[in-house]
């Protein structure tokens, strides 16, 4: 079983519909990162969160500690927003290691 | 700019050759790492560099070798290229700050490496 598991692994949306997608972890972490990479393109980090709750324009990334869950929410989303999201951690009292998710591929049509 | 470049963009090897890919910052990170990405399969750290000086292995360091030639460049060499060494390389270069959420965490472009 992977330590880093996502959820869809595919997800298509109409325009202006509200995403959200999952993230789990089986493993103690220090802090945990969403990415976003378009197709054919680079690596791009949204948020680094360590607790609690972040926001940039229409994105909000949330995690649980306890529960070792994490959320990407797109409100208000727009087909420039297709690409994968790719959740990563790093494992606590670990060096700078990240493990990652396979990633969630989205589609959002006009 | 300022971000992390890596070259070559595109090569394809035959079997057996060597190249090397080359990945510089320009940010004073200390951390620079060297991922491979398969389809399917999430990113996989091949090395990583936690400061000037030092190297370490990641999952997949066979068939790899790096060098942490200063604070701004880390490159990963191919010794003998083979098939199963074909696919996606990105480099990237991290700083652990002390100011909350100031994590930063940075890609290059990727470097697709076709071997035959």
């Amino acid at each position: 079983k992977n330590e880093v598991e996502q959820s869809p692994q595919n997800l298509t949306a109409q325009e202006g519909e509200f995403i959200t997608i999952n993230c789990s972890y089986s493993v103690g972490i220090s802090a945990l990162h969403w990415l976003q990479q378009h197709p054919g393109g680079g690596i791009v980090s949204l948020f680094m969160l360590s607790s609690g709750k972040k926001k940039h324009g229409r994105l909000i990334a949330t995690i649980n500690i306890q529960e070792k869950h994490s959320s990407l929410h797109i409100t208000a989303s727009h087909p420039r927003d297709s690409a994968v999201y790719i959740c990563a951690v790093k494992r606590r009292g670990a060096t700078n290691k990240l493990i990652f998710g396979t990633g969630t591929l989205l589609a959002v049509q006009p | 700019n300022a971000g992390v470049t890596q070259t070559p963009k595109f090569q394809v090897l035959k079997t057996g050759q060597s190249m090397t890919l080359q990945c510089a910052q320009d940010m004073n990170h200390n951390s620079m790492y060297w991922y491979r990405q398969d389809p399917g399969m999430g990113l996989r750290l091949i090395y990583y560099s936690a400061s000037e000086g030092t190297t370490d292995k990641g999952e997949v360091p066979n068939g790899y070798n790096v060098s942490r030639l200063n604070k701004r460049e880390f490159s990963l060499r191919l010794e003998s290229a083979a098939p199963s060494q074909t696919s996606v390389y990105f480099c990237a270069s991290s700083e652990m700050r002390q100011a909350p959420g100031a994590n930063v965490l940075t890609f290059g472009a990727g470097s697709r490496l076709t071997v035959l």
